[in-house]
């Protein structure tokens, strides 16, 4: 099945400073891919996805990119604010199953 | 209008009881999801429902798990004889048709098995 990698599992950046997230998966028959943010004790909340057909997709402060080649897919947020602190995960699809990355803590300090 | 919405948002048992817990999906919505988040952990996917077609049950972990979903509204998901490991958030999404469609988390059951 599919095998979602994400790293790291951690991340501290400053407030101001760009963060960068990356997953790699393994089926090349995904064609979908969600990142969510999750904030503690909260439900996951869907930021930004890309189709298969594209190579990058941008949403004010947050970039994805996707390399079908090589199988892996990156979250980019820029000028990061303290609000930006949660746990955030990849996904892809294949069939009609999310499979998640085991997730990135974000802490971004003032 | 009102997000997908789970109960309880809490559930403590005993090892060995039956536990139900409750999905209802945004309305019009004929997707539905289970997934399962260890503590630390990505969420897990358990079972897919779309429409009246056969449920998609390749994540379910044990033959003690077990979903229905009636009337192709409100989602059921029953754990038979809970065991400690089955302890986790049990997380409900729905969606629309197409699985490219983006999926929407409700908030949740928080399983205790002690």
């Amino acid at each position: 099945g599919e095998n979602v990698e994400q790293h790291p599992s951690t991340l501290s950046v400053q407030e101001g400073d760009s963060a960068v997230i990356k997953c790699t998966y393994s089926d090349s028959a995904s064609n979908y891919f969600p990142w969510y943010k999750q904030e503690l004790g909260k439900r996951p909340q869907l930021i930004i996805d890309i189709r298969s057909n594209v190579g990058e997709k941008k949403d004010q402060r947050i970039a994805v990119t996707l390399n079908k080649t090589a199988k892996h897919f990156s979250l980019h947020i820029t000028e990061t604010q303290p609000e930006d602190s949660a746990v955030y995960f990849c996904a892809a699809l294949t069939g009609y199953a999310l499979n998640f990355g085991k997730g990135t803590s974000l802490l971004v300090t003032p | 209008g009102a997000g997908v919405s789970q109960s309880p948002s809490n559930k403590v048992t005993e090892k060995g009881k039956d536990v139900e817990l409750r999905c209802d999906p945004i309305s019009g919505h004929t997707a539905l999801y289970w997934y399962r988040q260890s503590l630390g952990q990505g969420l897990e996917f358990l079972i897919y429902f779309q429409g009246n077609s056969a449920p998609d049950k390749s994540g379910l972990p044990s033959d003690r798990f077990s979903a229905e979903r009636t009337g192709g509204s409100v989602s059921t998901l029953t754990i038979q004889r809970t065991q400690q490991e089955d302890s986790a958030v049990y997380l409900c999404a729905s969606g629309l048709a197409g699985a490219t469609d983006t999926q929407y988390f409700g908030p949740g059951t928080r399983l205790t098995v002690l």
